[in-house]
């Protein structure tokens, strides 16, 4: 199975909702991985987890949440987010080599916030 | 800054003949270099890599050259196919878990 999951396809937020973006892989991939893609642009890094612990945090705002519960399952809590939050989340996984190793993406999720 | 660029936004080819896609990056640091290919609707999709001690590596179709002298990467895919139709995005890994991926450039296969 080399399959990322990701709930849900599609959301549609207001700026006072409180929302959650799910992603699951059973790869046994110890490093997970969250990125932000605008519309006709190249993802950009968000997070990174190894052994659910944060690696990364790329000055993200705190609107934005991380959360790995488990090594299987990467969460994005989402609060008080912007119109030009929009955008298509992505969640990769990979084994964890210390990043130089293959990343594999999920098909991610549409984000819109009105 | 770091960056990862591509010099051509978008590529039309003829079904049947290569591609050739190409990548500057600008930390001479970088270490692991990666192409992925982007369908519309769907996740980028690992294509090939390559780390800095090699300067070629062939794939199926594909074959990925590494110029480190002019910090320059490209990607040749031979015999194009309708189905290469997307966005390829160069990436390089910048030290610990960083990637970085270049700006895309679009594909297009004329049958």
């Amino acid at each position: 199975d080399t399959e990322v999951t990701q709930t849900p396809k599609h959301l549609v937020m207001g700026m006072t909702n409180k929302k959650s973006l799910k992603c699951e892989q059973h790869m046994g991939h110890r490093a997970m991985y969250w990125y932000k893609q605008k519309a006709k642009k190249p993802p950009e890094l968000m997070f990174v987890y190894s052994y659910e612990k944060l690696s990364i945090n790329e000055s993200v705002p705190s609107r934005f949440s991380p959360e790995c519960p488990n090594s299987s399952l990467l969460n994005l809590h989402l609060h008080a987010l912007q119109p030009e939050d929009s955008a298509l989340y992505l969640c990769a996984s990979s084994q964890d080599q210390g990043g130089t190793d293959t990343q594999y993406f999920g098909p991610g999720t549409r984000l819109t916030v009105l | 800054g770091e960056s990862v660029g591509l010099h051509l936004p978008t590529l039309s080819v003829q079904e049947g003949d290569n591609s050739i896609i190409n990548c500057a990056y600008s930390n001479s640091a970088s270490d692991y270099f990666i192409w992925y290919k982007q369908e519309s609707g769907k996740g980028p999709q690992f294509i090939i890599d390559i780390r800095s001690n090699m300067d070629k590596r062939q794939g199926q179709r594909v074959t990925v050259l590494l110029n480190k002298t002019v910090k320059h990467l490209s990607l040749q895919i031979a015999a194009t196919q309708p189905g290469d139709s997307a966005v390829y995005f160069c990436a390089e890994n910048t030290g610990g878990f960083k990637t970085i991926f270049g700006a895309g450039t679009r594909l297009f296969v004329k049958a």
